[in-house]
């Protein structure tokens, strides 16, 4: 049974800062993983999707890498704001027999200090 | 990115009755889509997979009795909580992949459901 563990739970920065979350799995069969934000009472923002063959994505501030072999993965978030403070999720895609789906981790709560 | 619209965004309602989610993908077709529960404080708990006409598949330890799901078209899934009970009471979310493989999924807005 895959399971998806993030590091560190929650996690508090000064703003401006660099920083980057941890994301683990244990079954490296995976096809895609990717991170998520999810602001208090609201649904999910998909962030980014790193494929099974990619090493790597980039959007604006923030950098996703991807280690099947290790099964990990990181978010790394450049000069964070104070808009960045939600929790972040990663999820890998899993196909089982076809059914393809998405199993998350437990999120890391994130909060940028002013 | 693409847009899944969710409705309602919150609902109360009394034990015993029933009650409807709606999920919406806006901009493009869906021929599957996912419903999650989510707990306080928890991550995403995958309930059931809804595919465009044929029969959901449900997560083990999902009553399918009871969370009815329905995708009768490309652009919309219903989930619809039968005889409600307070345990019921959690955070709803659904999402929608415009096709297999390398796409990504997109999430609705959630519900909260309360049942008093």
């Amino acid at each position: 049974k895959q399971e998806v563990t993030q590091i560190p739970a929650a996690l508090s920065v000064p703003e401006g800062e660099n920083l980057v979350l941890n994301c683990s799995f244990t079954d490296s069969a995976i096809y895609n993983l990717q991170w998520f934000r999810q602001d208090p009472g609201k649904g999910l923002t998909s962030l980014l999707l790193i494929q099974s063959s990619q090493r790597e994505q980039t959007s604006g501030r923030l950098n996703a890498s991807l280690d099947k072999s290790s099964g990990r993965s990181t978010l790394y978030i450049a000069a964070s704001q104070p808009g960045d403070s939600a929790t972040y999720l990663c999820a890998v895609w899993i196909s089982n027999f076809g059914n393809e789906k998405l199993t998350f981790g437990t999120g890391t709560r994130l909060t940028i200090i002013p | 990115g693409a847009v899944v619209s969710q409705h309602p965004s919150r609902v109360i309602c009394k034990s015993g009755t029933s009650v409807k989610i709606e999920c919406r993908s806006l901009d493009f077709q869906a021929t599957t889509m996912f419903w999650y529960r989510q707990f306080p404080k928890q991550s995403l708990m995958l309930m059931a997979t809804s595919n465009e006409g044929s029969k959901a598949t449900y997560e083990q330890g999902v009553e399918k009795d009871k969370f009815l799901i329905n995708h009768a078209s490309l652009t919309l899934s219903t989930l619809t909580v039968t005889s409600a009970h307070p345990e019921d009471s959690s955070f709803y979310i659904c999402s929608a992949r415009p096709g297999l493989g390398n796409t990504e999924a997109f999430f609705g807005q959630g519900t909260r459901l309360t049942v008093v």
